[in-house]
């Protein structure tokens, strides 16, 4: 199995912060990446597709980037409503890991 | 719109059976493939399985096989997902979501999750 990492496992930031995440692969996944946000007693929400492809809807503060093994979410300027926990997840091989995750909170 | 509804809560004595329905609506079911994720109380998300709607194929977790089954129902356009030998670390909240035939692409819509709750 692929198994992911993610860096850091929480951070604490402000309204307006420039925010990135990474996460890692233990064998190249081409860009068959991608990430979510989940909120306390919600279903996760699909934020980036295929490492750098922004789901519908999603705003246009996050972006994704990366190829092969290592790949970045950045949040141009963190909103009150970022803040959750964000997984990254291998669609590259089944079975489809997921990362740790990312907890981001207020500073 | 298009959304996937689960079934409600449930609790269940160690080695008991469960199974969750996914209901889906406002797009071709048979379109897509239906994974399913679950979520121990303050844990992380695992990936159990998925089914392709299109052709009936599965691939289960190896953690899992043998314990689960997932299938499909296209007349009422509803997906399952029966855990059997349950035991206490099998509670978790269990999420269905879809995604694409390949997969490659995530899994853009989400039930709402159904809690189980394993406990003697």
């Amino acid at each position: 199995d692929i198994q992911m990492t993610q860096s850091p496992s929480s951070l604490s930031a402000s309204v307006g912060d420039r925010v990135t995440i990474t996460c890692r692969a233990s064998q190249s996944i081409s860009n068959y990446l991608n990430w979510y946000q989940q909120k306390p007693g919600k279903a996760p929400k699909l934020l980036i597709y295929a490492a750098s492809s922004l789901q519908s809807g999603v705003p246009s503060r996050f972006s994704g980037s990366g190829s092969g093994t290592d790949f970045t979410l950045t949040i141009s300027s963190l909103q009150p409503e970022d803040f959750a926990t964000y997984y990254c997840q291998q669609s590259y091989n089944t079975p489809f890991t997921f990362g740790p995750g990312t907890k981001v909170d207020i500073k | 719109q298009v959304q996937l509804v689960q079934s409600g809560a449930e609790v269940k004595k160690p080695g008991a059976s469960v199974k969750v329905s996914c209901k889906a609506s406002g797009y071709t079911f048979p379109s897509y493939a239906i994974s399913w994720v679950r979520q121990a109380p303050g844990q992380g998300l695992e990936w159990m399985g998925w089914i392709s709607i299109y052709n009936g194929n599965t691939y289960y977790a190896q953690n899992l096989q043998g314990r689960v089954t997932m299938t499909t129902d296209t007349s009422t356009s509803t997906a399952y997902m029966e855990l059997r030998s349950l035991r206490s670390d099998d509670t978790a909240v269990y999420y269905c979501a879809r995604g694409s035939r390949s997969g490659t692409n995530g899994m853009d819509v989400w039930g709402q999750g159904t809690s189980v709750t394993v406990s003697s």
